[in-house]
């Protein structure tokens, strides 16, 4: 099984800076990593698939990077309604497709 | 627009069944996998199960194998997950998604339901 491991937990930041998510595989899943969005009470929404691809309607200040272990989510600018619980998940090992524990991105 | 809908989570008690079920409109529902993925209270998320676009292939969680079925009704848009022998570690909202490419097994997903409770306790 391929274990994902996002850092930090938690990132405390305001409105307007960058945020940085990292989320490290423990083996190589190529480029097949997505990143979703989770706010309370909400379903999870897909914001990057094919650890670059914008999925439709996400605003281009998110963007993903990485291939093989080592995998990146930024937020170039955060917007109020940014703060949420991030996911990455992977599905090149699977079964089972693995997500990762997620990152909460807070207000500073 | 594609909408997915959960239905069926209710409270069971342990060692029994349930049937989850996710309406799904506005696309080609044949042509799309779909997948079950669960979310314990105040946890992360954890994959169940998926099956393809034909139903004729599936795929599950080892926890889930030989407890959970997954199965599909194209002519109703329909997708199903038949919990037997439940556990209290089953206890989660249990959500329906749609993966993003037609045609494949591409396991991201873009389309996702607002989920439904299943409740595992005597």
């Amino acid at each position: 099984e391929t274990v994902l491991t996002q850092s930090p937990a938690t990132l405390s930041l305001s409105p307007g800076e960058r945020a940085t998510l990292s989320c490290r595989a423990s083996q190589s899943v190529s480029n097949y990593l997505a990143w979703y969005q989770q706010k309370p009470g909400q379903a999870p929404r897909l914001l990057i698939y094919d650890a670059s691809k914008r999925a439709t309607g996400i605003p281009a200040r998110f963007s993903g990077s990485g291939s093989g272990t080592d995998f990146t989510l930024t937020i170039s600018s955060l917007e109020p309604e940014d703060f949420a619980i991030y996911y990455c998940q992977q599905r090149v090992n699977w079964p089972p497709i693995t997500f990762g524990q997620g990152t909460r991105l807070e207000i500073k | 627009e594609v909408q997915l809908v959960e239905s069926g989570g209710a409270l069971v008690q342990p060692g029994g069944s349930l049937r989850l079920s996710c309406a799904a409109s506005g696309f080609t529902f044949s042509t799309y996998a779909m997948t079950w993925v669960r979310q314990a209270p105040g946890k992360g998320l954890e994959w169940v199960s998926a099956i393809t676009g034909s139903g004729d292939t599936t795929f599950y969680a080892d926890s889930m194998k030989g407890r959970f079925t997954i199965s599909r009704d194209n002519s109703k848009n329909s997708l199903f997950l038949q919990m037997n022998n439940v556990r209290a570690e089953d206890t989660a909202i249990y959500y329906c998604a749609r993966a993003v490419v037609p045609g494949s097994i591409d396991m991201s997903f873009d389309s996702w339901g607002q989920g439904t409770l299943v409740t595992v306790s005597s």
